[in-house]
Order: C-alpha cells, then sequence, then structure tokens
C-alpha cells in the first residue's frame, strides 16, 4: 500500500515570496490534515479535511495561509506572503476516519530567509 | 489545550525500562502515541479509546485513566531502534462529530548500547 505522498521535499524561499505544497493522501482515506512542526515542537493542526469539506481551520492564519482539497483526493497547501516563522516542517496526513491512527507523510521543509 | 508530557526527555541504556506520562485538562475521547525519529514523519504506535484501558505490543504498553485525563507510555526492555521522539496526542470533541488530535510538545527518549 503506497503512503502519503508530498512534494517539494525542501523549500527555501525569501519572506514575502509565495509557496505551494502538495499532499496525496493514501486511496481511500476521507480525512486529510495539514500540520505545521516548528523545530523541538510537536505537530499542531493547520486543516483538517473531510473528503473536500474544511472540519478545523481554527488555527489556520487565514490571512496569509490557505489550503483546498478539490474532489476530495489529493490537497494543496498555500502560504502567501511568507513571513520568517514560517520556517517549519509541513506534515500531511490522512487516515480513514475521523477519529483513529493518522498515516503521516515525510513532510516539506520550508526555509523562510 | 495542548498536553503536558513528562519528562522532557530521558537516557537510556540498552535493556532499561522507560515510562513516559501525558496529561490533559480537558475530558479526552482518546489518546495516541506517535514515535518520531529525527528527519523522519511521526509513527503511529497506539490508540487508547475512554474507558480506561491499557493496550500493548511487543514490549511497548500504555495505559488511559480516563477520570485523571491521563495516559502512560510504557517501554520494557529498551531497545537501540526505541530512540526517537514520543509525543501523545489528545483527542477530543471539537464540535458535533468532529474530533480534533492536539499534539504535546514531545519526550526525546535516547537509548545507549
Amino acid at each position: 500500500e503506497a503512503g502519503v505522498a508530498q512534494s517539494p521535499r525542501y523549500k527555501i524561499i525569501e519572506k514575502r515570496q509565495s509557496v505551494a505544497f502538495w499532499c496525496n493522501p493514501i486511496s481511500g482515506h476521507a480525512t486529510l490534515y495539514w500540520y505545521q512542526q516548528i523545530l523541538g515542537q510537536g505537530p499542531k493542526l493547520l486543516i483538517q479535511f473531510q473528503n473536500n469539506g474544511v472540519v478545523d481551520d481554527s488555527q489556520l492564519p487565514k490571512d496569509r495561509f490557505s489550503a483546498e482539497r478539490l474532489k476530495g483526493v489529493d490537497s494543496t497547501l498555500k502560504i502567501q506572503p511568507a513571513k520568517l516563522e514560517d520556517s517549519a516542517v509541513y506534515l500531511c496526513a490522512s487516515s480513514l476516519m475521523r477519529v483513529g491512527e493518522q498515516f503521516f507523510g515525510p513532510g516539506t521543509r520550508l526555509t523562510v530567509l | 489545550q495542548q498536553p503536558v508530557q513528562s519528562p522532557q526527555a530521558v537516557i537510556l541504556r540498552e535493556g532499561e525500562d522507560a515510562v513516559i506520562n501525558c496529561s490533559s485538562s480537558k475530558a479526552l475521547y482518546s489518546v495516541h502515541w506517535y514515535r518520531q525519529k529525527h528527519g523522519e514523519a511521526p509513527v503511529f504506535l497506539m490508540i487508547l479509546l475512554k474507558g480506561g484501558e491499557q493496550k500493548g505490543h511487543d514490549k511497548i504498553s500504555a495505559s488511559f485513566n480516563e477520570k485523571k485525563q491521563q495516559s502512560s507510555l510504557y517501554l520494557t526492555a529498551s531497545q537501540l531502534s526505541y530512540s526517537g521522539t514520543y509525543f501523545c496526542g489528545t483527542e477530543r470533541n471539537s464540535g458535533g462529530s468532529n474530533y480534533k488530535l492536539t499534539f504535546g510538545k514531545g519526550t526525546l527518549l535516547t537509548v545507549n548500547p
């Protein structure tokens, strides 16, 4: 069974630039999550989708972050414009149901200079 | 509400035991445990549902005390492969049929030969 795919794996940008991350969850997983993990911290949920609908985006900085999950499969997370404090690993995860085991992708390491 | 993990770090010799604790001030639906090795994605270990249960596989087990909103992860006869950062994730109802997972800051476990 293929795991959660993410791209790119690494990205370096300057502040005020834009960046987009892509995630393809495990086939059949209805729930998709985007987490932000700052060095030395646990993952912080940014947004949770159930199929193509948003379940929770209470911690998403909506003035600069946006995410979509068209057709209830893969998803993109965008940051526009980026700030220095956005430097982190962005993890995508998926699960079969709304509760239960989450499968994480390898993450995208973002560095904002 | 982020769960509190203790200790922050622990160093063991191969074959020794360790306990990692996780506590929350809010009523929980479940507790997840994940292990993350440096530069890798978190990997699911186990989930404990409310109702106060204990689970385990191999030499890693966990308990969940629903009344105290506490969970403990037990690592017995540690192996070098157990090294990594352990995160507990507490799952709470965020409204309706939606549930949200919040991770603690993690416990860095180092197993030396």
